[in-house]
């Protein structure tokens, strides 16, 4: 079946350093890629998607782009910010119907 | 994109008992779903629940243990029966919504059982 496999947290950065999470997916089809973000005490909130091979999505400076070859929709963000401190879930939908997230990693920036 | 309001937010329950969760969506939807978050784990989907037919339920999961209603194409309801410590986790509800904002959260209920 459907599964995300994400890299494991907890992440600890300093302001200004650049962030990637590594997310590899395995999916029978071409599906739809998601990165949501949950900050502390809060709900989950949509960060960025991807619904095609090569698609870039992109949002608060943070950038993923839809790998076929390599089944993978890593995150990046060039600077961040102790804003960005949250946990973020990568996740995808097959058949535009239900989401299968990853384990989610945490961030956390320190000023 | 659409506004879900869920609640209780927040619930501490006595083992044994039950426990009904609400989701009100801002717009007509035709699927909703129920997703569990146990402690520093990611979601899992509980079930889907459709307007007008009974809910689909994920491996693993049980109509008796999480009996879900969908009276109209707006609310919905998650009920958490004879609750035990292990079921304490944040139950999120879902839709998906139109155009680029992808799949729609609550803010969830955290529920504690003791």
């Amino acid at each position: 079946g459907d599964s995300v496999t994400q890299m494991e947290g907890p992440v600890t950065l300093s302001e200004e350093a650049f962030l990637t999470i590594n997310c590899t997916y395995t999916a029978t089809g071409y599906p739809s890629l998601f990165w949501y973000v949950q900050y502390p005490g809060e709900g989950l909130q949509l960060l960025l998607k991807a619904t095609k091979a090569d698609d870039k999505g992109s949002n608060k400076g943070f950038e993923a782009t839809y790998r076929k070859e390599t089944t993978s929709f890593h995150l990046e963000k060039g600077s961040v910010q102790v804003s960005d401190s949250a946990v973020y879930f990568c996740a995808l939908s097959e058949d535009d119907y239900k989401l299968s997230f990853g384990a989610g990693t945490t961030v956390t920036v320190r000023a | 994109s659409a506004v879900i309001s869920q609640k209780p937010s927040r619930d501490i329950c006595q083992r044994g008992t039950s426990l009904t969760i609400q989701c009100q969506v801002d717009s007509q939807v035709t699927m909703m779903f129920w997703y569990r978050q146990q402690p520093g784990q990611s979601l899992t989907l509980i079930a889907t629940a459709n307007q007008g037919s009974e809910a689909t339920y994920e491996s693993g999961f049980v109509i008796d243990k999480f009996p879900i209603s969908r009276p109209n194409l707006t609310f919905s309801t998650l009920t958490v029966s004879n609750m035990s410590p292990e079921d304490s986790s944040i139950y999120l509800c879902s839709v998906k919504t139109g155009g680029d904002y992808g799949y729609t959260f609550g803010s969830g209920t955290r529920l504690t059982v003791v």
